[in-house]
């Protein structure tokens, strides 16, 4: 069975700072997703960015990217330019390639308080 | 695009009484949703996965008599709480998710359910 681990609770950045939200996974499949879930204080969760466990580029949006480690099992999370309304919980989640089924493993999530 | 509409956003109810919550995916066909729980500060616990026209599957420990789920159409998924009690009183997610390839799953804004 897939796990998927966020060591830190909660975490607090100054505004316009950048902040890395870290997450380890542990599975024995070759071929997966990996994504990052925000979910604000009015509680809807909203995808932040995905990356396909076969490509080696990290995928960026925007403000976004992550460090994703696959010998390390690791996927991490970069925000630049924190913005006030950054402040969430975040999700990282696991899901195996779709053809062995859909379903997201999430982490136990990480608060990230953005300070003004 | 890929809007999830979840209703209704809050109910209060006396312990007894069944609840009913729908899940629909506005502007895609969705062959699977799923339904989540979420306790405060914690993370979505999966309850069952919804395929379209057929029986949901449930994970283990989730009494399927007590959350019964029908997915009728490819937009419309309902979770309906039977005969609830105080312990039932959580946050429900519902996701869908598009068909094909490597698309990921979109929520709803959720439920809150109290059961007094």
């Amino acid at each position: 069975a897939q796990t998927v681990t966020q060591s830190q609770p909660e975490m607090s950045v100054q505004e316009a700072e950048t902040v890395t939200l870290s997450c380890t996974y542990d599975t024995s499949e070759s071929n997966y997703y990996l994504f990052w879930y925000k979910q604000p204080p009015s509680r809807q969760m909203i995808l932040v960015i995905r990356q396909e466990a076969y490509k080696q580029q990290n995928a960026t949006e925007n403000r976004f990217s992550v460090n994703f480690q696959k010998a390390a099992k690791s996927f991490s999370l970069k925000i630049s330019d924190s913005q006030l309304g950054d402040t969430a919980m975040y999700f990282c989640a696991f899901m195996k390639h779709p053809e062995y089924g859909n379903k997201l493993v999430f982490g136990a999530g990480t608060i990230l308080r953005v300070k003004s | 695009g890929a809007v999830v509409s979840q209703h209704p956003s809050r109910v209060i109810c006396k312990s007894g009484t069944s609840v009913k919550i729908e899940c629909r995916s506005l502007d895609f066909q969705a062959t699977t949703m799923f339904w989540y729980r979420q306790f405060p500060k914690q993370s979505l616990m999966l309850m069952a996965t919804s395929n379209e026209g057929s029986k949901a599957t449930y994970e283990q420990g989730v009494e399927k008599d007590k959350f019964l789920i029908n997915h009728a159409s490819l937009t419309l998924s309902t979770l309906t709480v039977t005969s609830a009690h105080p312990e039932d009183s959580s946050f429900y997610i519902c996701s869908a998710r598009q068909t094909g390839g490597n698309q990921p799953q979109h929520f709803g804004d959720g439920t809150r359910l109290s059961i007094l």
